[in-house]
């Protein structure tokens, strides 16, 4: 099974600050495709996981351009360049390049301060 | 948008049987492979199945093998969960999700996802 490791498990940020999410995968995620299956979402409390970024870098509809997503083979990174009150919750990262199983990362949680 | 409506969890006891539904609506349920993602109490997410479009085919998890059935009736838009042998550690909001996209070799990505259904083990 692929291990998705996420750092840090939790991190404080106070509105208009960047933010910085890694996420390191035990294979790489590059598929001979071209394609990288890396993604990330965000849950908010009481509330289903919302996709972000698909394929590693591309924001889903709708996502604010303030989220990023960057890296290869086994390092990623989101990026958020100015946190807003709203963007607290726990974030994931997830492989898709080998399943059985799916696999996520542990979640980092977001606080606003 | 997309909607993914859960129900039948609830309170079970272990050794239990319970079966989970998922109702689809605003997407063309039967082209796209379905899920189920659980989460325990305060802890992250883990996949547990998917199934193809057409139904022929499933995927599971480890910890569900042997003891979890996924099911789809596309003629009713519902994506199901046979649960039995249930244990304690299956406690878990479970929630259905869609698939993203597929090529002509797997699928990929969840892009929408249901508000979930407890699932209560418990004596």
């Amino acid at each position: 099974d692929i291990v998705m490791t996420q750092t840090p498990l939790s991190l404080s940020v106070t509105p208009g600050q960047p933010a910085s999410i890694s996420c390191k995968s035990s294979q790489s995620l590059l598929h001979s495709d071209g394609k990288t299956y890396l993604y990330w979402y965000l849950q908010k409390p009481g509330q289903p996981p919302r996709l972000l970024i698909y394929e590693a870098f591309n924001r889903f509809s709708g996502v604010p351009n303030r989220f990023s997503g960057s890296g290869s083979g086994t390092d990623f990174t989101l990026k958020i360049s100015r946190v807003e009150a709203e963007d607290g919750g726990v974030y994931y990262c997830m492989q898709n390049i080998q399943f059985p199983p799916i696999t996520f990362g542990q979640g980092t949680r977001l606080e606003i301060k | 948008e997309v909607q993914l409506l859960e129900s039948g969890g609830g309170l079970v006891q272990p050794g239990g049987s319970l079966r989970l539904s998922c109702v689809a609506s605003r997407f063309t349920f039967g082209n796209y492979p379905m899920s189920w993602v659980r989460q325990a109490p305060g802890k992250g997410l883990e996949w547990i199945s998917v199934i193809s479009a057409g139904g022929d085919s499933a995927y599971y998890a480890d910890s569900v093998k042997g003891r979890f059935t996924i099911s789809r009736d596309n003629s009713r838009n519902t994506l199901y969960l046979q649960m039995s042998s249930l244990r304690a550690a299956d406690s878990a909001v479970y929630y259905c999700a869609k698939r993203m996209y597929c090529t002509k070799t797997s699928c990929y990505g969840f892009d929408y996802w249901g508000q979930g259904t407890l699932v209560t083990v418990s004596s």
